[in-house]
């Protein structure tokens, strides 16, 4: 089964500072994978898929194939970033599997 | 456009009580999902149905049963609750097309005493 693994539960950096969120997913030939959110009393929502190559709200995610990893990257945090992200993989069968969730704190 | 509606938002059962949460959508997605979100173990898919009549397995299927009534409601039954089914759970569905992006409801916030 597919696995998707978040390493960091909870990230804290300052406004202005860079971020990195890191995700690895298992082997994949094609993999197709996504960064979600979920704010505070929001519903959990697509931030951005690697297929679209897009940047959203600042974050961008690339994908490595040799080192199995999509990392959400963001040059500077702002406060209204503060949420909790999920990477998730499509599998076999159109099954999503989604990580453990990183929390990102962005302090004033 | 309500997009994906659960019902309820929040129950209390005591262990071995049945229960089933309701899901529908009204966006004509074919492919419909249930979710449980528990803190630090992340998203984990319960049940998943590619169609209408079609179900299948996830990763933590036990104690659980689905239903795909039509292509708008799938549901989650609790036959026998326990303590370990405490938990967020979470419909969602299914963008088609090559999209296969995953629009989700509000979540059920479940507790068995």
């Amino acid at each position: 089964a597919q696995r998707v693994t978040q390493p960091e539960k909870l990230l804290s950096v300052f406004k202005g500072a860079p971020v990195e969120l890191k995700c690895n997913y298992s082997y994949s030939g094609s993999p197709e994978l996504f960064w979600y959110v979920q704010y505070s009393r929001q519903r959990l929502q697509l931030l951005l898929r690697h297929i679209s190559r897009e940047s959203i709200k600042g974050f961008t995610a690339d994908l490595n194939k040799g080192e199995t990893s999509f990392h959400l990257k963001k040059p500077f945090a702002q406060e209204e970033d503060s949420a909790m992200y999920y990477c998730a993989q499509r599998g076999n069968f159109n099954k999503f599997y989604f990580g453990s969730g990183t929390k990102l704190n962005v302090k004033p | 456009n309500a997009g994906v509606t659960q019902t309820p938002k929040f129950q209390v059962l005591k262990t071995g009580q049945s229960m089933t949460l309701q899901c529908a959508q009204d966006m004509n997605h074919n492919s419909m999902y249930w979710y449980r979100q528990d803190p630090g173990m992340g998203l984990r898919l319960i049940y998943y149905s590619a169609s209408e009549g079609t179900t299948d397995k996830g990763e933590v299927p036990n104690g659980y049963n689905v239903s795909r009534l039509n292509k708008r409601e799938f549901s989650l039954r609790l036959e026998s609750a326990a303590p370990s089914q405490t938990s967020v759970y979470f419909c969602a569905s299914r963008t088609g097309a090559g999209a296969n992006v995953l629009t989700f409801g509000a979540g059920s916030r479940l507790t068995v005493l």
